[in-house]
């Protein structure tokens, strides 16, 4: 069964930048890996996804190393809206679909 | 607007009832899921779709039933058999066929006392 390990909260401050790494075990070789934020009371929105090495996009870059067992979700210069929950999840498709239980990041002024 | 809507944003139940609550989308998607989200828990799933006439159970279903007659909708029914049915239950749907981005709805709230 597949499982994902996140922090579960992290602080940070404006204009930083925050790291949140993800483990995932069992991970298949052609599983994509989906990072999501969800604000309280809302439905998780779609950030990045990345089958391997870097994905950059205008929010967020995503990091996974060749053995594929983590990955790493970087936010440039956090704003104070920037604070929610973030899961990641994998595999995608149909199969057991596993979020992590999600970190909840703080960001102060 | 594309998107998925559920209804109603809150419902309250007396124990013993069953409920149903609606998901609706207009993307085009062939998959559907439910998750169901507890504090400190996560999304679990409960049920998905991949095609219209066609689901599978997840990870938790028991207490839960679900049909697809239409591809854009996904009704899921509480039934009385689940213990804790108090909840935020969350539909999302995907383009399938590998298209892994989920498309979530904005969640339906359930109480029952």
């Amino acid at each position: 069964l597949a499982k994902t390990t996140q922090p579960i909260s992290m602080d940070s401050y404006e204009g930083q930048e925050v790291n949140i790494t993800c483990s995932h075990n069992n991970i298949a070789t052609n599983d994509y890996i989906t990072w999501y934020q969800q604000f309280p009371s809302q439905g998780p929105r779609f950030i990045i996804q990345g089958y391997k090495t870097k994905v950059t996009n205008e929010v967020a870059s995503l990091f996974i190393p060749a053995d594929r067992k983590s990955s790493t979700l970087s936010l440039p210069r956090v704003s104070l809206s920037d604070t929610a929950v973030y899961y990641c999840q994998y595999p995608g498709g149909y199969s057991t679909l596993t979020f992590g239980k999600g970190t909840m990041l703080l960001v102060s002024p | 607007d594309g998107g998925i809507t559920q209804s109603p944003k809150y419902l309250f139940r007396k124990e013993g009832q069953n409920v149903t609550l609606s998901c609706e989308q207009n993307l085009n998607h062939d998959a559907m899921y439910w998750y169901r989200q507890d504090p400190g828990q996560g999304l679990r799933l409960i049920y998905y779709s991949q095609i219209v006439n066609d689901f599978q159970k997840g990870d938790i279903a028991e207490g839960y039933s679900v049909s697809r007659e239409k591809k854009e909708s996904f009704p899921l029914t509480v039934t009385s058999a689940q213990k804790n049915p108090t909840a935020f239950y969350l539909c999302a749907s995907s383009g399938g066929q590998g298209l892994v981005e989920q498309y979530f709805g904005p969640g339906t709230r359930l109480t029952v006392t």
